[in-house]
Protein backbone atom coordinates (compact mmCIF):
# COMPACT_ATOMS: atom_id res chain seq x y z
CA UNK A 1 0.00 0.00 0.00
CA UNK A 2 0.54 3.65 0.03
CA UNK A 3 3.32 4.87 2.70
CA UNK A 4 4.12 8.99 2.79
CA UNK A 5 7.63 10.02 4.54
CA UNK A 6 8.42 13.51 5.65
CA UNK A 7 12.14 14.31 4.89
CA UNK A 8 12.53 15.79 8.38
CA UNK A 9 9.88 16.58 11.59
CA UNK A 10 11.09 20.52 12.42
CA UNK A 11 12.40 22.93 9.99
CA UNK A 12 14.03 26.60 11.29
CA UNK A 13 13.76 28.99 9.44
CA UNK A 14 15.35 32.68 9.71
CA UNK A 15 11.59 35.27 8.92
CA UNK A 16 12.02 36.24 5.62
CA UNK A 17 13.88 33.51 3.70
CA UNK A 18 12.18 30.64 1.59
CA UNK A 19 11.06 27.65 3.35
CA UNK A 20 10.88 24.27 1.78
CA UNK A 21 9.15 21.21 3.35
CA UNK A 22 9.82 18.24 1.71
CA UNK A 23 7.55 14.73 1.42
CA UNK A 24 8.18 11.33 -0.37
CA UNK A 25 5.61 8.75 -1.64
CA UNK A 26 5.79 5.27 -2.58
CA UNK A 27 2.99 4.23 -4.90
CA UNK A 28 4.12 5.61 -8.52
CA UNK A 29 -0.03 5.18 -9.61
CA UNK A 30 -0.62 8.17 -7.09
CA UNK A 31 -2.66 10.87 -8.52
CA UNK A 32 -4.16 13.45 -6.07
CA UNK A 33 -1.70 15.11 -3.60
CA UNK A 34 -2.34 17.78 -1.18
CA UNK A 35 -0.78 19.97 1.66
CA UNK A 36 -2.40 21.28 4.66
CA UNK A 37 -1.30 23.31 7.81
CA UNK A 38 -2.16 22.88 11.26
CA UNK A 39 -1.66 26.20 13.79
CA UNK A 40 -1.14 25.28 17.69
CA UNK A 41 -4.68 24.60 18.71
CA UNK A 42 -6.29 24.31 15.22
CA UNK A 43 -7.46 21.84 13.23
CA UNK A 44 -5.06 21.13 9.86
CA UNK A 45 -6.60 23.75 6.97
CA UNK A 46 -6.21 23.09 3.16
CA UNK A 47 -3.30 24.83 1.47
CA UNK A 48 -2.22 23.71 -1.88
CA UNK A 49 -3.21 20.37 -3.90
CA UNK A 50 -1.89 18.77 -7.16
CA UNK A 51 -2.87 16.29 -9.70
CA UNK A 52 -0.25 14.09 -11.33
CA UNK A 53 -0.81 15.99 -14.94
CA UNK A 54 0.84 18.84 -13.30
CA UNK A 55 4.39 19.08 -12.14
CA UNK A 56 4.18 22.91 -10.56
CA UNK A 57 1.03 24.53 -9.09
CA UNK A 58 1.44 28.17 -7.28
CA UNK A 59 -0.45 30.38 -4.79
CA UNK A 60 -0.37 32.82 -2.53
CA UNK A 61 3.42 32.95 -1.61
CA UNK A 62 3.37 29.07 -1.79
CA UNK A 63 3.99 26.75 -4.96
CA UNK A 64 3.99 22.68 -4.56
CA UNK A 65 6.40 20.83 -6.86
CA UNK A 66 5.91 17.12 -7.95
CA UNK A 67 8.47 15.25 -9.21
CA UNK A 68 6.58 11.72 -10.18
CA UNK A 69 10.25 10.22 -11.01
CA UNK A 70 11.58 10.62 -7.68
CA UNK A 71 8.39 10.34 -5.98
CA UNK A 72 8.44 13.37 -4.46
CA UNK A 73 6.51 16.24 -3.19
CA UNK A 74 7.46 20.05 -2.22
CA UNK A 75 6.19 22.90 -0.41
CA UNK A 76 8.03 26.01 -1.15
CA UNK A 77 6.63 28.98 1.15
CA UNK A 78 8.19 32.46 -0.11
CA UNK A 79 9.49 35.03 2.14
CA UNK A 80 8.24 33.40 5.65
CA UNK A 81 6.48 35.02 8.18
CA UNK A 82 5.83 34.48 11.67
CA UNK A 83 2.21 33.31 10.87
CA UNK A 84 3.76 30.45 8.92
CA UNK A 85 4.59 28.76 11.87
CA UNK A 86 2.93 25.64 12.18
CA UNK A 87 2.73 21.62 11.30
CA UNK A 88 2.70 21.22 7.75
CA UNK A 89 1.60 17.57 6.58
CA UNK A 90 1.53 16.37 2.95
CA UNK A 91 -1.41 13.66 2.12
CA UNK A 92 -1.52 11.65 -0.73
CA UNK A 93 -4.44 9.69 -2.38
CA UNK A 94 -3.50 5.76 -2.42
CA UNK A 95 -5.77 5.31 -5.29
CA UNK A 96 -7.43 2.54 -3.34
CA UNK A 97 -10.09 3.89 -1.38
CA UNK A 98 -12.78 6.29 -2.33
CA UNK A 99 -12.36 8.10 1.43
CA UNK A 100 -8.73 7.43 2.28
CA UNK A 101 -5.97 10.02 2.28
CA UNK A 102 -2.55 8.95 3.26
CA UNK A 103 -1.06 11.35 5.41
CA UNK A 104 2.68 11.97 6.85
CA UNK A 105 3.81 12.66 10.00
CA UNK A 106 4.28 16.29 9.48
CA UNK A 107 7.04 19.02 9.16
CA UNK A 108 6.86 21.59 12.27
CA UNK A 109 8.02 24.87 10.49
CA UNK A 110 9.77 27.29 13.27
CA UNK A 111 10.03 30.97 12.45
CA UNK A 112 13.89 32.36 13.82
CA UNK A 113 13.41 35.90 14.24
CA UNK B 1 -13.46 29.96 11.09
CA UNK B 2 -13.45 27.10 9.24
CA UNK B 3 -17.11 26.52 9.74
CA UNK B 4 -17.12 23.07 11.69
CA UNK B 5 -17.42 23.71 15.45
CA UNK B 6 -16.25 21.14 17.97
CA UNK B 7 -16.84 20.60 21.49
CA UNK B 8 -16.04 20.12 24.15
CA UNK B 9 -12.40 21.72 23.49
CA UNK B 10 -11.02 19.50 26.11
CA UNK B 11 -12.14 16.20 27.60
CA UNK B 12 -11.01 13.95 30.45
CA UNK B 13 -12.28 10.88 31.53
CA UNK B 14 -11.76 7.55 33.56
CA UNK B 15 -12.08 4.25 31.13
CA UNK B 16 -15.79 3.45 32.56
CA UNK B 17 -17.41 6.80 32.00
CA UNK B 18 -19.34 7.44 28.71
CA UNK B 19 -18.87 10.90 27.28
CA UNK B 20 -19.64 12.27 23.91
CA UNK B 21 -18.49 14.53 21.20
CA UNK B 22 -19.98 16.82 19.18
CA UNK B 23 -19.13 18.28 15.64
CA UNK B 24 -21.19 20.91 14.02
CA UNK B 25 -20.62 22.42 10.22
CA UNK B 26 -22.34 25.03 8.96
CA UNK B 27 -21.01 24.75 5.57
CA UNK B 28 -23.89 22.84 3.80
CA UNK B 29 -21.55 20.22 3.02
CA UNK B 30 -22.53 16.59 2.59
CA UNK B 31 -20.11 14.38 3.94
CA UNK B 32 -18.34 14.44 7.64
CA UNK B 33 -15.42 12.79 9.36
CA UNK B 34 -13.76 11.81 12.47
CA UNK B 35 -10.61 11.32 12.37
CA UNK B 36 -7.94 10.53 15.41
CA UNK B 37 -4.52 12.11 15.72
CA UNK B 38 -2.29 11.37 18.20
CA UNK B 39 1.44 12.58 18.82
CA UNK B 40 4.44 12.62 15.93
CA UNK B 41 1.64 9.90 13.63
CA UNK B 42 -0.32 10.65 10.74
CA UNK B 43 -3.91 11.28 10.68
CA UNK B 44 -5.82 8.06 11.70
CA UNK B 45 -9.40 8.21 9.49
CA UNK B 46 -12.19 6.46 11.75
CA UNK B 47 -15.66 7.09 9.97
CA UNK B 48 -17.34 8.82 7.15
CA UNK B 49 -20.64 9.54 6.26
CA UNK B 50 -22.45 10.72 3.99
CA UNK B 51 -25.86 12.03 3.85
CA UNK B 52 -26.05 10.79 7.22
CA UNK B 53 -25.04 7.13 6.02
CA UNK B 54 -21.73 5.43 7.42
CA UNK B 55 -19.82 4.84 4.17
CA UNK B 56 -16.55 3.67 5.87
CA UNK B 57 -15.89 2.03 9.39
CA UNK B 58 -11.68 2.30 9.53
CA UNK B 59 -11.35 -0.88 12.05
CA UNK B 60 -12.40 1.26 14.59
CA UNK B 61 -12.96 -0.42 17.92
CA UNK B 62 -16.59 -0.59 19.12
CA UNK B 63 -15.90 1.16 21.87
CA UNK B 64 -16.02 4.12 19.85
CA UNK B 65 -19.55 4.66 17.97
CA UNK B 66 -20.15 7.64 15.86
CA UNK B 67 -23.68 8.91 15.12
CA UNK B 68 -24.86 11.11 12.25
CA UNK B 69 -28.94 12.49 13.33
CA UNK B 70 -28.51 14.88 9.81
CA UNK B 71 -25.71 16.55 7.71
CA UNK B 72 -25.11 19.38 9.93
CA UNK B 73 -24.32 17.21 12.78
CA UNK B 74 -21.73 14.24 13.92
CA UNK B 75 -21.27 12.31 17.49
CA UNK B 76 -18.35 10.67 18.70
CA UNK B 77 -20.17 8.44 21.89
CA UNK B 78 -17.34 7.03 23.91
CA UNK B 79 -17.52 4.53 26.53
CA UNK B 80 -14.74 2.21 28.14
CA UNK B 81 -11.74 4.08 26.64
CA UNK B 82 -8.00 2.95 27.21
CA UNK B 83 -5.43 4.88 28.00
CA UNK B 84 -3.85 4.51 24.52
CA UNK B 85 -7.40 6.49 23.14
CA UNK B 86 -5.60 9.35 24.50
CA UNK B 87 -5.77 11.75 21.48
CA UNK B 88 -7.27 14.38 19.48
CA UNK B 89 -9.94 14.04 17.68
CA UNK B 90 -10.96 16.05 14.64
CA UNK B 91 -13.98 16.30 12.83
CA UNK B 92 -13.95 17.47 9.30
CA UNK B 93 -16.17 18.07 6.66
CA UNK B 94 -16.50 18.39 2.39
CA UNK B 95 -18.98 18.82 0.13
CA UNK B 96 -18.94 15.32 -1.28
CA UNK B 97 -17.67 12.07 0.38
CA UNK B 98 -14.87 12.12 -1.43
CA UNK B 99 -11.45 13.51 0.99
CA UNK B 100 -9.10 12.39 -2.74
CA UNK B 101 -11.13 15.04 -4.89
CA UNK B 102 -12.26 17.87 -2.14
CA UNK B 103 -10.40 20.01 0.41
CA UNK B 104 -11.32 19.09 4.03
CA UNK B 105 -12.08 21.41 6.54
CA UNK B 106 -11.51 20.45 9.83
CA UNK B 107 -12.67 21.90 13.44
CA UNK B 108 -10.32 22.67 16.38
CA UNK B 109 -10.84 19.17 17.93
CA UNK B 110 -11.50 17.65 21.18
CA UNK B 111 -8.12 16.94 22.86
CA UNK B 112 -9.38 13.75 25.12
CA UNK B 113 -7.34 12.35 27.82
CA UNK B 114 -8.13 8.87 29.56
CA UNK B 115 -7.19 8.36 32.74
Amino acid sequence: GESVGLHLPTLSVQEGDNSIINCAYSNSASDYFIWYKQESGKGPQFIIDIRSNMDKRQGQRVTVLLNKTVKHLSLQIAATQPGDSAVYFCAVDPMDSNYQLIWGAGTKLIIKP
Amino acid sequence: ETGVTQTPRHLVMGMTNKKSLKCEQHLGHNAMYWYKQSAKKPLELMFVYSLEERVENNSVPSRFSPECPNSSHLFLHLHTLQPEDSALYLCASSQEPSPTNEKLFFGSGTQLSVL
